[in-house]
């Protein structure tokens, strides 16, 4: 069964860093492209981030460029996201994701891990 | 970035159809190839592959849920309708990868 375990959340301060991590199992981990897409209370969808298979290849969202940094570890079958300077508008559940190919559906989620930004 | 917009709500008798419509402000086929996929997303849980390619149905799914369209204009259809299936789905197309983009969300209410 494939699994998708998010964890790391919590309350955070406007301006400092926060490390989500996503556990995969159930799956050959590095035969995916994997990401991160984050839902505001209330609101939608949001991508936020991607990192190929060997990741070799690694996009952001314009609202997170240069703030988040995507990773991941094959061996320990373990996706990161570091997220600096965090902003109110960060605020969201963080999902993390996996793709087959470039342009396939996300076919498994995880439950979601809540990061709040709020002095 | 590709804009997808979809009707914020849609009130449906259960046993009856719901058509629930996504336009895109760009075309999302290729080689023809729709990039469009449909998710369903019940409260307090994560979203859920329904339709991938426009109209390839996730594994899993039941038959009720169909997809169609091609281009800018496309459709998720639950035929009947279910109270299982009350739920908020979201369109996504993945043409313009990786800047992927979601519909704001269509919730399916009972009327």
């Amino acid at each position: 069964e494939v699994q998708l375990v998010e964890s790391g959340g919590g309350l955070v301060q406007p301006g400092r860093s926060l490390k989500l991590s996503c556990l995969a199992s159930g799956f050959t981990f590095s035969n995916y492209g994997m990401n991160w897409i984050r839902q505001a209370p209330g609101k939608g969808l949001e991508w936020v981030a991607s990192i190929s298979s060997s990741s070799s290849y690694i996009y952001y969202a314009d609202t997170v460029k240069g703030r988040f940094t995507i990773s991941r570890d094959n061996a320990k079958n373990t996706l990161y996201l570091q997220m600096t300077s965090l902003r109110s508008e960060d605020t969201a559940l963080y999902y993390c994701a996996r793709r087959l190919r470039r342009v396939s559906p996300f076919d498994y989620w995880g439950q979601g891990v809540m990061v709040t930004v709020s002095s | 970035d590709i804009v997808l917009t979809q009707s914020p709500a849609l009130a449906v008798s259960l046993e009856q159809r719901a058509t629930i419509s996504c336009k895109t402000s760009q075309n999302v086929d290729n080689y023809g190839i729709s990039y469009m996929h449909w998710y369903q997303q019940k409260p307090g849980q994560q979203p859920k592959l329904l339709i991938y390619e426009g109209s390839n149905l996730a594994s899993g799914i039941p038959a009720r849920f169909s997809g169609s369209g091609s281009g800018t204009d496309f459709t998720l259809t639950i035929d009947p309708v279910e109270a299982d299936d009350i739920a908020t789905y979201y369109c996504q197309q993945s043409k313009d990868y990786p800047m992927d983009t979601f519909g704001a969300g269509t919730k399916l209410e009972l009327k």
